[in-house]
């Protein structure tokens, strides 16, 4: 089965530090990786996404990064405040207009 | 903006009773989805649709039905709700669109919270 993994599955960070939060896929097909972002009582909106054909995706102060060799992303988040405080969905499409999901990461920033 | 909107908010059903929660768009998406999130499992596809009166099965479908009556209304129906059900249930649109690459995004509703009895 396609799967979409992520970790930590939890994550606190002081104010000010970088966040950096991974995530993994197995299928091959895959070409399109979006992360999404969560806050509490919310739904899940777009924040960053990369496709294949790039390395590095930057937005701001959120970053993704892709090992495409081990199929491995991660994405940054530079100068974390408080408000990131949220939980983090990275996923997988292969462009059938369907998202594989990971489980999702949820990050507490600490002022 | 895009704009999908989710009726009711809250429902709270009894185990056996039927269940019907509603979604609408107006992105003019060819495609609708209904997910439901538990804590943990993150979310699940249940049930999709390519466009009015298509619908298709996702990665946990049983003990739903979808209906796809227009572009802009997706339903999920419970026939007969029973408490593994309770959760919180999300509807999205989405459609391809290109920026340099191709790109796709979901656009979520707000959410439905049903508690089963």
């Amino acid at each position: 089965q396609q799967q979409v993994r992520q970790s930590p599955q939890s994550l606190t960070v002081w104010e000010g530090e970088t966040t950096i939060l991974n995530c993994s896929y197995e299928d091959s097909t895959f070409d399109y990786f979006p992360w999404y972002r969560q806050f509490p009582g919310k739904s899940p909106a777009l924040l960053i996404a990369i496709s294949l054909v790039s390395n590095k995706k930057e937005d701001g102060r959120f970053t993704i990064f892709f090992n495409k060799r081990e199929k491995k992303l991660s994405l940054h988040i530079t100068d974390s405040q408080p408000g990131d405080s949220a939980t983090y969905f990275c996923a997988a499409s292969e462009g059938n207009y369907q998202l594989i999901w990971g489980s999702g990461t949820k990050l507490i920033i600490k002022p | 903006e895009a704009a999908v909107t989710q009726s009711p908010r809250n429902k709270v059903a009894v185990t056996g009773g039927k269940v019907t929660l509603s979604c609408n768009q107006t992105n003019n998406h060819n495609n609708m989805y209904w997910y439901r999130q538990d804590t943990g499992h993150g979310l699940r596809l249940i049930h999709y649709s390519y466009g009015a009166g298509s619908t298709e099965k996702g990665d946990i479908p049983d003990g739903y039905k979808a209906s796809r009556p227009s572009q802009e209304n997706f339903s999920l129906i419970l026939e007969l709700a029973t408490p593994s059900q309770t959760s919180v249930y999300f509807c999205a649109s989405g459609d391809l669109r290109d920026w340099g690459g191709p790109t796709y995004e979901q656009y979520f509703g707000p959410g439905t919270r049903l508690t089963v009895l």
